[in-house]
């Protein structure tokens, strides 16, 4: 069964700071991997998505980097703003019978002005 | 503008008494999920659908149905037999595996 877990749970930095969330995943065998944004009280917004075959993603401010064989991938935000501030989750697209994806249980992020 | 409708926005209701959510996407996407949420727990997987008149159930399908009668709609039905149907309810749709997921506003249930 795939499991996922991201560390650390919460985060808390100086506006302006680079910083990374880390995400990993027991079964490698995977699809791809999505990183999602989440603002109180609402739905998600997609960040990015890694297929398995690549190794990085870059999206603005945003880079996010897949190891499928070592089940990782992290998340680097570049010159944080308060604006960042929300919860980031990961989510897996794995195979099998049941293609479904699997989310961790996210990092909360607050970037202090 | 394309995207995904959830209705109502927050819902309260008597224990006892069955409830459907609703979800409406015009992304011409095939796939349709619906997750629940729960603080500390995650995104649980209820029921999703890859193609008009079929569904699977997910990891917590027990107490809840659905229908895909239309390729945009995707109806979740919270019944009785829920034991705790208090929660954050995300719909959300791709265009199949391995595409990306796009996700609703949710509906946030309140049941006493």
């Amino acid at each position: 069964k795939q499991e996922v877990t991201q560390i650390p749970a919460a985060l808390s930095v100086p506006e302006g700071e680079n910083l990374v969330l880390n995400c990993s995943f027991t079964d490698s065998a995977i699809y791809n991997l999505q990183w999602f944004r989440q603002d109180p009280g609402k739905g998600l917004t997609s960040l990015l998505l890694i297929q398995s075959s690549q190794r990085e993603q870059t999206s603005g401010r945003l880079n996010a980097s897949l190891d499928k064989s070592s089940g990782r991938s992290t998340l680097y935000i570049a010159a944080s703003q308060p604006g960042d501030s929300a919860t980031y989750l990961c989510a897996v697209y794995s195979g099998g019978s049941n293609y479904k994806l699997t989310f961790g249980k996210g990092t909360l992020l607050t970037v202090n002005p | 503008d394309g995207g995904i409708t959830q209705s109502p926005k927050y819902l309260f209701r008597k224990e006892g008494q069955n409830v459907t959510l609703s979800c409406e996407q015009n992304l011409n996407h095939d796939a349709m999920y619906w997750y629940r949420q729960d603080p500390g727990q995650g995104l649980r997987l209820i029921y999703y659908s890859q193609i008009v008149n079929d569904f699977q159930k997910g990891d917590i399908a027990e107490g809840y149905s659905v229908s895909r009668e239309k390729k945009e709609s995707f109806p979740l039905t919270v019944t009785s037999a829920q034991k705790n149907p208090t929660a954050f309810y995300l719909c959300a749709s791709n265009r199949g595996i391995s595409y990306e997921q796009y996700f609703g506003p949710g509906t946030r249930l309140t049941v006493t």
